[in-house]
């Protein structure tokens, strides 16, 4: 399996410009997971998805931040409009078990990141 | 919301069996405990897992104590590229954290 695929791997934008980040899970992984880490906050969990439908969404940093997942094998992370503050790696990770609850949460397969930079 | 406690940083010398711990004081009863690995501009990557006792793998061992409030990765004669940042995201909304900064010098 080619694993959990990130695009884009680098993105470079102004402050106030929209911004979609997007991901392609592992094929048959049922939950989906968006993080962003910097070097203040670390690893930190913004949403997870189980069977496409959002479950959780309280690290959603605010309104400007929106996530989808339209079918199995999509999911996108949008800003909008975006601030420096949001400058980040933005991570994506998908596991074969359900999101909530999951009982062996070993199994998360995380891409390899987009590197945000607003200017 | 379970989060997890570790040292931000450790540092070892190469051939060393390093001992990295947690502390998920929150855990809930059915949670495991689970370790990952990230290297520089990568994401994180699974290492390990345990309900209770001692796990091993081919990569490293898990200790967790009978009170699970703890939980200590043991890395057997480590080498420079051990040199990583190790997390115990603890609970269902996975909580990283900053992890801990293991760096192995030669």
């Amino acid at each position: 399996d080619a694993g959990v695929i990130q695009s884009p791997r680098h993105e470079v934008t102004e402050m106030g410009q929209e911004v979609t980040l997007r991901c392609k899970p592992i094929s048959g992984h049922n939950s989906l997971f968006w993080y962003r880490q910097t070097m203040m906050r670390g690893l930190e969990l913004l949403i997870y998805f189980n069977n496409n439908v959002p479950i959780d969404d309280s690290g959603m940093p605010e309104d400007r931040f929106s996530a989808k997942m339209p079918n199995a094998s999509f999911s996108t992370l949008k800003i909008q409009p975006s601030e420096p503050r949001d400058s980040a790696v933005y991570f994506c990770a998908s596991s074969p078990k359900e999101g909530r609850p999951i009982v062996i949460p070993g199994e998360l397969f995380f891409g390899e990141g987009s590197r945000l930079t607003v200017l | 919301l379970a989060k997890t406690t570790q040292p931000i940083s450790m540092d070892s010398y190469e051939g060393q069996e390093v001992n990295i711990t947690c502390s998920h004081n929150n855990i809930a009863t059915n949670d495991y405990i689970t370790w990952y690995q990230q290297f520089p501009s990568q994401g994180p990557r699974f290492i390990i897992q345990g309900y209770k006792t001692k796990v091993t793998n081919e990569v490293a061992s898990l200790f967790i104590p009978a009170d699970r409030k703890s939980s200590t990765l043991s890395l057997p004669r480590v080498s420079l590229s051990d040199t990583a940042v190790y997390y115990c995201p603890a609970g269902r909304k996975f909580y990283f954290g900053s992890g801990t900064k293991f760096n192995v010098k030669p």
